[in-house]
């Protein structure tokens, strides 16, 4: 079994400030972790993914992401939000050769002038 | 151009109407997927398929059934809409992978505005 909770369905931010958007999992087996980001009127894009590699993962728009088994965290981070980054951000694990991807429920991240 | 079709893009139907929206993918994907979304509810799997002969239910099928028509065409019907399933529609597409192990990395269409009046 797996599942995913993202903490703060609304997170605001100012611009230029640090984004940092929670995301704990579950699962029984070693997990892979995605982060996929929706843009208003527009379907889910990858961010970045963890596979087991190194456990600090860098994405696309400067994004990146830790994993930490002893905290079963995913935290997606940007050092400076920019306005362009508002949009909602969906956490999702997929259990190894598991077909199934569960999402979180969604963060949806607001950057203010 | 896109990966990940879907059509129609935008569709508002009325109660007991039969709908059916359509994927294409030009990717040379093996395995598909539909998801519904709704606000605060994240997204939740209707059907899915590893292949043209594989068919299988998700966590929210009743009401839905699907058909697969070629590797590269996953169609979602409901053949009695109702209000509730109002929803944002998405296909989804991932590859099984050439050792046989899938990270189960999906790629998504830009998905399907479903009004049921």
């Amino acid at each position: 079994a797996q599942s995913v909770t993202q903490l703060g369905s609304h997170v605001s931010v100012s611009e230029g400030a640090l984004v940092l958007l929670r995301c704990n999992y579950s699962s029984s087996v070693p997990p892979y972790l995605f982060w996929y980001v929706q843009y208003p009127n527009q379907g889910l894009q990858l961010l970045l993914k963890y596979t087991s590699a190194a456990t600090l993962v860098k994405g696309i728009n400067g994004f990146e992401a830790e994993f930490k088994k002893s905290e079963t965290s995913f935290h997606l981070t940007k050092p400076s939000a920019h306005m362009s980054d508002a949009a909602e951000y969906f956490c999702a694990v997929s259990g190894g050769s598991n077909y199934k991807l569960t999402f979180g429920k969604g963060t949806l991240l607001t950057v203010n002038p | 151009d896109a990966d990940v079709t879907q059509t129609p893009r935008n569709r508002i139907t009325k109660t007991g109407k039969r709908i059916m929206l359509e994927c294409s993918q030009t990717k040379g994907h093996d395995r598909m997927y539909w998801y519904r979304q709704d606000p605060g509810l994240g997204l939740r799997l209707i059907y899915y398929s590893f292949d043209v002969k594989d068919i299988n239910k998700g966590e929210i099928s009743d009401g839905y059934s699907v058909s697969r028509q070629a590797q590269a065409k996953f169609s979602l019907s409901l053949e009695s809409a109702i209000p509730n399933q109002t929803a944002l529609y998405f296909c989804a597409t991932s590859d099984t992978g050439t050792s046989g192990k899938s990270y189960n990395e999906q790629f998504f269409g830009p998905g399907t505005r479903l009004t049921v009046l």
